[in-house]
């Protein structure tokens, strides 16, 4: 069974550069589908941030994709956020989750429980 | 970007109702959507994908069809459980986007 964990600092100040991690468990990463993050501002709806695919292809919001990075680490079996530049509209909860495959591509069919992220001096 | 909009914001229902939501495509996607259930404080969970194909472990009162651009999420008989919000999604090509939400509330 597929599980995903995110974690990271739950405070950032604004300007300075977010950064998260999401740890799979149950699946080796590098062996297939696409990854993402999500973000929700308190009160709001489902922002898609990024997908990487386990070859380290990347698709970015391009309202995000000048501050944007997500990346691959095979070795720890988890890939990465980066955000830099944050302000107070990054203030978040945000979801790693896993892409399904075949009918459901690009579907998100497995989320971390999520972690929420404050940006403030 | 494909847009998704979904409608309504919010509905009132009773247990036992029928509640349908639905999320209109700005562009073709074919079959290419997904519905999502989310609850406070928890993360969204996969309810429908392709349109009409149910996720393994959904209750069967969940269903989905598309007409064209038009996508429609139907639950039968509301429960108890049943009473989130509830999100479209594109799944035809990247950027993915999702609709605004519909909150399904009590009555």
């Amino acid at each position: 069974q597929v599980q995903l964990q995110e974690s990271g600092p739950g405070l950032v100040k604004p300007s300075e550069t977010l950064s998260l991690i999401c740890a799979v468990s149950g699946y080796f990463i590098s062996s297939g589908y696409y990854w993402g993050w999500i973000r929700q501002s308190p009160g709001k709806g489902l922002e898609w941030i990024g997908s990487l695919y386990h070859t380290g292809t990347t698709y970015y919001n391009p309202s995000l994709k000048s501050r944007v990075t997500i990346s691959l680490d095979r070795s720890k079996n988890h890939f990465s956020l980066i955000l830099s530049s944050v302000t107070a509209a990054d203030t978040a909860v945000y979801y790693c989750a896993r892409l399904g495959a075949g009918a459901a591509a690009r579907t998100m069919d497995v989320w971390g429980k999520g972690t929420t992220v404050t940006v403030s001096s | 970007d494909i847009q998704m909009t979904q409608s309504p914001s919010s509905v009132s229902a009773s247990v036992g109702d029928r509640v349908t939501i639905t999320c209109q495509a700005s562009q073709g996607i074919s079959s290419w959507l997904g519905w999502y259930q989310q609850k406070p404080g928890r993360a969204p969970n996969l309810l429908i994908y392709a349109a009409s194909s149910l996720q393994s472990g959904v209750p069967s009162r969940f269903s989905g069809s598309v007409s064209g651009t038009d996508f429609t999420l139907t639950i039968t008989s509301l429960q108890p459980e049943d009473f989130a919000t509830y999100y479209c999604q594109q799944a035809n090509s990247f950027p993915l986007t999702f609709g605004g939400g519909t909150k399904v509330e009590i009555k």
